[in-house]
């Protein structure tokens, strides 16, 4: 069974940083490309970052580029996000997702079809 | 970036409905389209993929049509389980935006 798990979301004041992990399992980890999206709470989903299967191809939205790095440790099957300079609008569930096809990066590429259930950042002082 | 705007943002229906929720790109993207549904508290599932390719296990009352700049989710008969918020998600730039999303309240 393909599970995602994330964690390290909590608390945290304005202008520091936060560490975000996500577990995956049931499946060849190291053959896909893998994503954090977001979501405030009782707001819409929004794509914050994308990292290739060999981490070749990384993409930030704009909305955090500069300020969040996405990484990967496939032997640990694991995804992170360093998340600093932290803002009260990036306070949100962030989950982690997993592509449908391996081997696909960048664009031209097809949806997510396993998320974990999120984990909840709060950016407030 | 490529905008994704839905429509509508909200709508009431009956159980046995047909629904359409439609989204439209800010620029081409082929048939590189995903819909996924929410419920609450829960994260998003898989639908429809590259526009219209049912994603395994999704009842067959659901499908998608459109290409370039216009697409369409349709549930052919609404069922309780049905009731949630829609998401369309445009997967043809890396920069993999979505709509802002439909709920679907009961009538």
């Amino acid at each position: 069974e393909v599970q995602m798990v994330e964690s390290g979301g909590g608390l945290v004041q304005p202008g520091r940083s936060l560490r975000l992990s996500c577990a995956g399992s049931g499946f060849t980890f190291g053959d896909y490309t893998m994503h954090w999206v977001r979501q405030a709470p009782g707001k819409g989903l929004e794509w914050v970052s994308g990292i290739s299967w060999n981490s070749g191809r990384i993409d930030y939205a704009d909305s955090v580029k500069g300020r969040f790095t996405v990484s990967r440790d496939n032997a640990k099957n694991s995804l992170y996000l360093q998340m600093s300079s932290l803002r009260p609008e990036d306070t949100a569930f962030y989950h982690c997702a997993k592509d449908v096809s391996p081997f696909c990066s960048g664009g031209s590429c097809y949806g997510s079809d396993y998320w974990g259930k999120g984990t909840l950042v709060t950016v407030s002082s | 970036d490529i905008q994704m705007t839905q429509s509508p943002s909200s709508v009431s229906a009956s159980v046995g409905d047909r629904l359409t929720i439609n989204c439209r790109a800010s620029e081409t993207i082929y048939n590189y389209v995903s819909w996924y549904q929410q419920k609450p508290g829960k994260a998003p599932s898989l639908l429809i993929y590259y526009a219209s390719y049912l994603q395994r296990g999704v009842p067959s009352r659901f499908s998608g049509s459109g290409s370039g700049t216009d697409f369409t989710l349709t549930i052919s008969s609404l069922q309780p389980e049905d009731f949630a918020t829609y998401y369309c998600q445009q997967t043809y730039s890396a920069l993999r935006t979505f709509g802002q999303g439909t709920k679907v309240e009961i009538k």
